[in-house]
């Protein structure tokens, strides 16, 4: 019944080595989000995704690829992590249009030593 | 440069009595503001929501004023209740396709018994 789920919830993992995290929503949403917390705890937009298209894309490394293979389905691909890749990694969706409420995963907590 | 700012990281209020979040944001062409709310190791779930063109919106106990001349707006909870225990996001958005969220840094309220 989990309307919007993460996996891995945690991932612990050795600077320089790629990882991916998944995302799925089975509310029937348009459009994905993924959204990081950092150590500060501030919550910062990274990418959006609407109908599988990109359609924000904040300045992010180019380490850091999304690939949505259907609008249920946004995954985030990290290369060559960093020790300031570490942070709380949340997926969002929301039906397309604006002021849409959108609708939080549980969190991927990515730890890189 | 943060466009959505809560200045209290925390805030403590005794069960029972109002709880007043405040959040202040320096963006004129915002023009829906949200408030979330999140427990530990979960994601953000939605609360409530006011447009620009409203002062005021109530659901239950909570309440949300904005403050257009201001830039301010604030979440009112009463009675306060143990469960409310958690941390607030104050978010804003200027609408148009991409419903872009500006996340301020949360505040974290603790409603003693």
């Amino acid at each position: 019944d989990t309307a919007v789920s993460q996996t891995p919830k945690y991932l612990v993992t050795q600077m320089g080595n790629d990882k991916s995290i998944k995302c799925e929503q089975n509310l029937g949403h348009d459009t994905m989000y993924w959204y990081k917390q950092d150590s500060k705890k501030f919550l910062k937009i990274m990418f959006s995704y609407n109908n599988k298209e990109l359609i924000i894309n904040e300045t992010v490394p180019n380490r850091f690829s999304p690939k949505s293979p259907d609008k249920a389905h946004l995954n985030l691909h990290i290369n060559s992590l960093e020790l300031g890749d570490s942070a709380v990694y949340f997926c969002a969706s929301n039906l397309a249009g604006a002021a849409e409420t959108q609708y939080f995963g549980p969190g991927t907590r990515l730890l890189v030593l | 440069d943060q466009q959505v700012k809560q200045n209290s990281p925390s805030l403590s209020v005794q069960e029972g009595r109002i709880s007043i979040l405040n959040c202040d944001y320096t963006n004129s062409m915002f023009d829906y503001f949200l408030w979330y709310k999140k427990y530990p190791a979960e994601g953000p779930t939605f609360l409530i929501s006011i447009s620009s063109i409203k002062d005021k919106n109530e659901d239950g106990r909570f309440t949300v004023f904005l403050n257009k001349s201001a830039k301010h707006l604030s979440l009112h909870i009463v009675p306060s209740q143990p469960g409310d225990s958690a941390v607030y996001f104050c978010a804003a958005s200027s609408g148009g396709a991409t419903n872009k969220l500006i996340f301020g840094t949360g505040t974290l309220l603790a409603v003693q018994p």
